[in-house]
């Protein structure tokens, strides 16, 4: 079945570091990709998506690139503040119009000053 | 995109007692869902919640155990029942943000249930 896989581990910081979020996926057929991000005392919510290969989602700062032959979706940002302070995780659809989504693990980001 | 709100935000439970979440939406949504979140794991979807029928469950998650009612479509809740510590998780509410696209999920912002 589909499933996702991030990097193991907490990620601490500098302000203004770049940061990298390793996901790869297992999947048939076309998933679509996404990136959510709870932060604290808050609800997931979506920062960015990509539904083809090759396409690139963006918001915030944040950037991944739907790589369909490495299966991975690496979140990145040139200059973390400490408001990026977060959990982040990836997921995927398989595409099929039930809307049912699989979830990597999340990863913890802490940003210090 | 709709907006969630989920009570209690956070309980503490006696082992063997039940506790019903409620999930309230801003706006009339056709499926909802409902996710467990497990210390350290990632989401994993208990059942898809319709209203005016049954809800369908995910693969080792049972009815009997998860109770979920769907009235109307602004509204669904969750029962956890005869609760024991290995319950012990943040339960999300979700539903599919209206104009974005398929499979964009909004989150509430979870209800974090410890048993002890």
């Amino acid at each position: 079945g589909n499933s996702v896989t991030q990097m193991e581990g907490p990620v601490t910081l500098s302000e203004e570091a770049f940061l990298t979020i390793n996901c790869t996926y297992t999947a048939t057929g076309y998933p679509s990709l996404f990136w959510y991000v709870q932060y604290p005392g808050e609800g997931l919510q979506l920062l960015l998506k990509a539904t083809k290969a090759d396409d690139k989602g963006s918001n915030k700062g944040f950037e991944a690139t739907y790589r369909k032959e490495t299966t991975s979706f690496h979140l990145e940002k040139g200059s973390v503040q400490v408001s990026d302070s977060a959990v982040y995780f990836c997921a995927l659809s398989d595409g099929g119009g039930n809307n049912r989504l699989a979830f990597g693990k999340g990863n913890q980001v802490v940003v210090i000053p | 995109s709709a907006v969630i709100s989920q009570k209690p935000s956070r309980d503490i439970c006696q082992r063997g007692t039940s506790l019903t979440i409620q999930c309230q939406v801003d706006s009339q949504v056709t499926m909802m869902f409902w996710y467990r979140q497990q210390p350290g794991q990632s989401l994993t979807l208990i059942a898809t919640a319709n209203q005016g029928s049954e809800a369908t469950y995910e693969s080792g998650f049972v009815i009997d155990k998860f109770p979920i009612s769907r009235p109307n479509l602004t509204f669904s809740t969750l029962t956890v029942s005869n609760m024991s510590p290995e319950d012990s998780s943040i339960y999300l509410c979700s539903v599919v943000g209206e104009g974005t696209g398929a499979n964009v999920l909004t989150f509430g912002a979870g209800s974090r249930l410890t048993v002890l």
